[in-house]
């Protein structure tokens, strides 16, 4: 079982060309999450969907644009990257959300190098 | 707000040595408390977590209780290894909205 699948793994960018990065998942779960990963901040959420046709902003969403035009997939662009956009970008998934804190599942990460 | 806060590493030891990796958080309500480990390379996993007051949380040797009067969730192991060498983070969930993280701890184990 696959669980939840980034693609791609590593990718180097100039300075104001944009990508998508993809985010797939087969666990039929609610919640999509991207977060980015710098060293000495931990993890900050960047845009999260609860549910298919909808998505939400995170703490640092600014530079990037998301869409969940299908349940199991969740999209992160970058229009005009930047050399700040320069992380590991990691994409999670979670069932519908009670108060007992269900378990996020991650992927195995996308290292973004902006030059 | 929500937030967690977790001891600035790195935390080194020697194998079989005694662990401690202290997590606070601050958030309203009754949250539910995660510890998550990452592994070098690769994305984070649940390690364990406690959804009320005075749970504990425990998964491979590793435990951590749900202190409501210190607002705390300290993660412990006996006897550390080197393949426990990893960076772990202590998150949140307060009931809505999403998943608070801390900013992780790297911890390094020597032989």
């Amino acid at each position: 079982n696959a669980g939840v699948t980034q693609t791609p793994k590593f990718r180097v960018l100039k300075t104001g060309q944009s990508m998508t990065l993809l985010c797939a998942q087969d666990m039929n779960h609610e919640y999509m999450y991207w977060y980015r990963q710098d060293p000495g901040m931990g993890l900050r959420l960047i845009h999260y969907s609860v549910g298919e046709g909808t998505t939400a902003k995170g703490e640092v969403p600014d530079g990037y644009n998301v869409s969940r035009l299908k349940k199991q997939n969740f999209l992160l662009g970058l229009e005009s990257a930047a050399p700040s956009q320069t992380s590991v970008y990691f994409c999670a998934s979670s069932p519908l959300q009670d108060r007992a804190g269900t378990e996020a599942f991650f992927g195995q990460g996308t290292r973004l190098t902006v030059v | 707000g929500n937030s967690v806060t977790q001891m600035e590493g790195p935390v080194t030891l020697s194998e079989e040595a005694f662990l401690t990796i202290n997590c606070t958080y601050t958030a309203t309500g009754y949250p539910s408390l995660f510890w998550y480990v990452q592994y070098p390379g690769e994305g984070l996993q649940l390690l364990l977590k406690a959804t009320k007051a005075d749970d504990k949380g425990s998964n491979k040797g590793f435990e951590a209780t749900y202190r409501k009067e210190t607002t705390s969730f300290h993660l412990e192991k006996g006897s550390v290894q080197v393949s426990d060498s990893a960076v772990y983070f202590c998150a949140l969930f307060p009931g809505y909205s999403t998943l608070t993280f801390g900013k992780g701890t790297m911890l390094l184990v020597s032989p």
